[in-house]
């Protein structure tokens, strides 16, 4: 089967460092990919791995163990603005299709 | 990024009736679009997968006679939710990968479309 946990909620201050996890166990593995959601409305890409190790871009780093099912997303020096939900979504690689995780809400607070 | 228009963003319709969304891909050719539902506070639930010009492909537990999902063309996928009731009340998110060296990576999503059955 497929499954992908994150935890639920997380709180953070502004201006700190936060790091969300994520994992895995899926049949396959084409890449996982990390997205922002605020409150009713779509999703927006912030990362992709498909090599293990870290991918850095600006405030956002994205890490990838393939050996350990294992993710994180790390975010620098939080605004307020960060406050949404993160979703991990693994490519199971047959069908080309995103299975996302159980999200992780994160309140950044003054 | 590429684009993807989903219509309308938001519905509000009777008990029993039923409901077109389009998705469409704006500057790409989307080989595969795909079909989620979202309720408040939880993540994004894969319905189906629809690859352009066959059959949709379900997930376990999603009548595919109620959610009817076409995909004629490369850049238009529409999702019927027919014969509405309440519980069919969510946000509704479609999201297109292409088949292009850069697009085969990155899933772009539409704006969503908030269903509302009374």
């Amino acid at each position: 089967g497929q499954n992908i946990d994150q935890p639920t909620e997380m709180t953070a201050t502004e201006g700190a460092i936060v790091q969300i996890n994520c994992t895995y166990q899926t049949s396959g593995f084409n890449g996982l990919f990390w997205y922002q959601q605020h409150a009713g409305e779509a999703p927006t890409f912030l990362s992709y791995n498909v090599l293990d190790g870290l991918e850095e871009k600006g405030r956002f780093s994205s890490f990838l163990s393939r050996s350990k099912g294992y993710s994180y997303l790390l975010l620098k020096e939080l605004q307020m603005k960060d406050s949404a939900s993160y979703l991990c979504a693994v490519d199971g690689g047959a069908t080309n299709k995103l299975i996302f995780g159980t999200g992780t809400l994160l309140a950044v607070q003054p | 990024g590429a684009v993807v228009s989903q219509h309308p963003s938001w519905v509000i319709c009777k008990s029993g009736t039923s409901v077109k969304i389009e998705c469409r891909s704006l500057d790409f050719q989307a080989t595969t679009m795909f079909w989620y539902r979202q309720f408040p506070k939880q993540s994004l639930m894969l319905m189906a997968t629809s690859n352009e010009g066959s059959k949709a492909t379900y997930e376990q537990g999603v009548e595919k006679d109620k959610f009817l999902i076409n995909h004629a063309s490369l850049t238009l996928s529409t999702l019927t939710v027919t014969s509405a009731h309440p519980e069919d009340s969510s946000f509704y998110i479609c999201s297109a990968r292409g088949s292009l060296t850069r697009m085969n990576t990155e899933a772009f999503f539409g704006q969503g479309t908030r269903l509302t059955v009374v």
